[in-house]
C-alpha cells in the first residue's frame, strides 16, 4: 500500500513555543490530506482537511490561529501548533488519499505525540 | 454532520473464541475502512470496504452500505489482536470531503 511519512513521530517542547509537524505521501500524490487529534482512551477527532494549494477547512471548535495548515504541494502538508501550552499536549496524525474520485481510500502516518511542559 | 458509533466499546475473549464488532453510519457514504490501533498508536489499515465481503486470513469484513452498517469479524482470537478496533467512513459533501472515525471498540483477548 501507499505510504505516508509523519515526522517527528515524539516531540517535547516549552510551553510558550511553536512545533512543527510534517505529514509527506511518499509515493502517490495527495490532493486531500486530513489532521487529527487523539486524547487518551479516545477515538481520532478530524481537526481539519487541507487540500493542496487552497486553505484548510477547520472543524467546529478547532483554533485555526493555533493550529495552522499549510499543504503547499501535492505531498507535503505540515501542522503548526503556535504558541504551545500544555493542554496542547495530544497524538497528532494525519491522513492522505490519493489524487483521483471519491472512492479511494485513507493512508495514515505514524503519528506525533507531542508534549507540551 | 455524519455520526458513526461502534459497539460494543469494550470485549474481552478467551483465546480462541470468535467476535463481531459493528459500525453503524448515520448517513450514505463513499468510503468505509477498518483499523487496528497498536500500543504506539499507529493505525494498521485491515480493509478498505466501502461494500461487499472481504477476508484476510482470520479476519473478514461486510458493509451493507444500503442499511448503514459494517461487520469486523475475528475469528480463533489471539492475544495479539488485542487493541483498539476503529472504523472510518468519508464522505463528499458540497465539495468537500470529510474521513470521519468511529467510537472504537477495545479489545482484550486473554491467554
Amino acid at each position: 500500500g501507499a505510504v505516508v511519512s509523519q515526522h517527528p513521530s515524539r516531540v517535547i517542547c516549552k510551553s510558550g513555543t511553536s512545533v512543527k509537524i510534517e505529514c509527506r505521501s511518499l509515493d502517490f500524490q495527495a490532493t486531500t490530506m486530513f489532521w487529527y487529534r487523539q486524547f487518551p482512551k479516545k477515538s481520532l477527532m478530524l481537526m481539519a482537511t487541507s487540500n493542496e494549494g487552497s486553505k484548510a477547512t477547520y472543524e467546529q471548535g478547532v483554533e485555526k490561529d493555533k493550529f495552522l495548515i499549510n499543504h503547499a504541494s501535492l505531498t507535503l502538508s505540515t501542522l503548526t501548533v503556535t504558541s504551545a501550552h500544555p493542554e496542547d499536549s495530544s497524538f497528532y496524525i494525519c491522513s492522505a488519499r490519493a489524487t483521483g474520485t471519491a472512492n479511494t481510500e485513507a493512508f495514515f502516518g505514524q503519528g506525533t505525540r507531542l508534549t507540551v511542559v | 454532520g455524519i455520526q458513526v458509533e461502534q459497539s460494543p466499546p469494550d470485549l474481552i475473549l478467551q483465546e480462541g473464541a470468535n467476535s463481531t464488532l459493528r459500525c453503524n453510519f448515520s448517513d450514505s457514504v463513499n468510503n468505509l475502512q477498518w483499523f487496528h490501533q497498536n500500543p504506539w498508536g499507529q493505525l494498521i489499515n485491515l480493509f478498505y470496504i466501502p461494500s461487499g465481503t472481504k477476508q484476510n486470513g482470520r479476519l473478514s469484513a461486510t458493509t451493507v452500505a444500503t442499511e448503514r452498517y459494517s461487520l469486523l469479524y475475528i475469528s480463533s482470537s489471539q492475544t495479539t489482536d488485542s487493541g483498539v478496533y476503529f472504523c472510518a467512513v468519508g464522505k463528499l459533501t458540497s465539495g468537500t470531503y470529510k474521513y470521519i472515525f468511529g467510537t472504537g471498540t477495545r479489545l482484550k483477548v486473554l491467554a
